[in-house]
C-alpha cells in the first residue's frame, strides 16, 4: 500500500518550453502533497506544498510563477515548469501525506522525475 | 530553529563490516523521525521510522535505528553490509506536516 508514481520518470525540453510533471497517489487519498527539487549530490529541498483544492503554499524563494502546482483531486498533483530554463534542470520528488498516516506526519515518495532542459 | 544533522557526509566500509549512521536533530519536542535510503536516479525508499514506544526500531534490508532522546539522537546500524547498500542515506524529521531532512550520507562500500 501507499503508493505514489510520477510521470514523466525523465523528461528533456527545450529552452523557453513548459513541462507538466504528475505526481499520483495510486491506493490511498492524499490530502497534502509535497513537491521537492534535488540538486546532484545534495539533500531534498521543499518547494511548496498543495492541498487538495486550494492554492499552493510555496517555501521563500520558490517562485510561484515559474512553478505552478494543482492538486485538483485527492488523487493528483501538477507540477508546471513555466518557461524552462537549462538552471530549472533537476530531479524533482514528489510526496503525498495519506489521511491515515496524518497522525505521524508520514508522507510517501514517489521515484522522481529528472528534468533536462536544453 | 529546527534542524536535522548528520555529520558525515561520505562513510566508506568493508563488506561484511558493521555500520553506523549518525543523525542529530534540533526540536522543541520529539519529532517523528525517518530513515530514508536512495539509489542514484531513484527516489526514497523507506527505511525505519520511529513514531513513539520502544526507542529500537527494526526496519527493512537488516537495518536499525535507536532514539535516543538524552542525545537527541537516531541513528542507524546494520551488523553486516553488503555491496548493495551502497547509496545515499537521509534522516528526516517532522514535528508539524513538513519534513526537515539531513544533507545526506553516501556510502560506500568495498567488495
Amino acid at each position: 500500500g501507499a503508493v505514489v508514481s510520477q510521470h514523466p520518470s525523465r523528461v528533456i525540453c527545450k529552452s523557453g518550453t513548459s513541462v507538466k510533471i504528475e505526481c499520483r497517489s495510486l491506493d490511498f487519498q492524499a490530502t497534502t502533497m509535497f513537491w521537492y527539487r534535488q540538486f546532484p549530490k545534495q539533500s531534498l529541498m521543499l518547494m511548496a506544498t498543495s492541498n487538495e483544492g486550494s492554492k499552493a503554499t510555496y517555501e521563500q524563494g520558490v517562485e510561484k510563477d515559474k512553478f505552478l502546482i494543482n492538486h485538483a483531486s485527492l488523487t493528483l498533483s501538477t507540477l508546471t515548469v513555466t518557461s524552462a530554463h537549462p538552471e530549472d534542470s533537476s530531479f524533482y520528488i514528489c510526496s503525498a501525506r495519506s489521511l491515515l498516516g496524518a497522525q505521524n506526519n508520514e508522507q510517501f515518495f514517489g521515484p522522481g522525475t529528472r528534468l533536462t532542459v536544453l | 530553529a529546527q534542524s536535522v544533522t548528520q555529520p558525515d557526509i561520505h562513510i566508506t566500509v568493508s563488506e561484511g563490516a558493521s555500520l553506523e549512521l549518525r543523525c542529530n536533530y534540533s526540536y522543541g519536542a520529539t519529532p517523528y523521525l525517518f530513515w530514508y535510503v536512495q539509489s542514484p536516479g531513484q527516489g526514497l525508499q523507506l527505511l525505519l521510522k520511529y513514531f513513539s514506544g520502544d526507542t529500537l526500531v527494526q526496519g527493512i534490508k537488516g537495518f536499525e535505528a535507536e532514539f535516543k532522546r538524552s542525545q537527541s539522537s537516531f541513528n542507524l546500524r546494520k551488523p553486516s553490509v553488503h555491496w548493495s547498500d551502497a547509496a545515499e542515506y537521509f534522516c528526516a524529521a517532522s514535528g508539524t506536516y513538513k519534513y526537515i531532512f539531513g544533507t545526506g550520507t553516501r556510502l560506500k562500500v568495498l567488495a
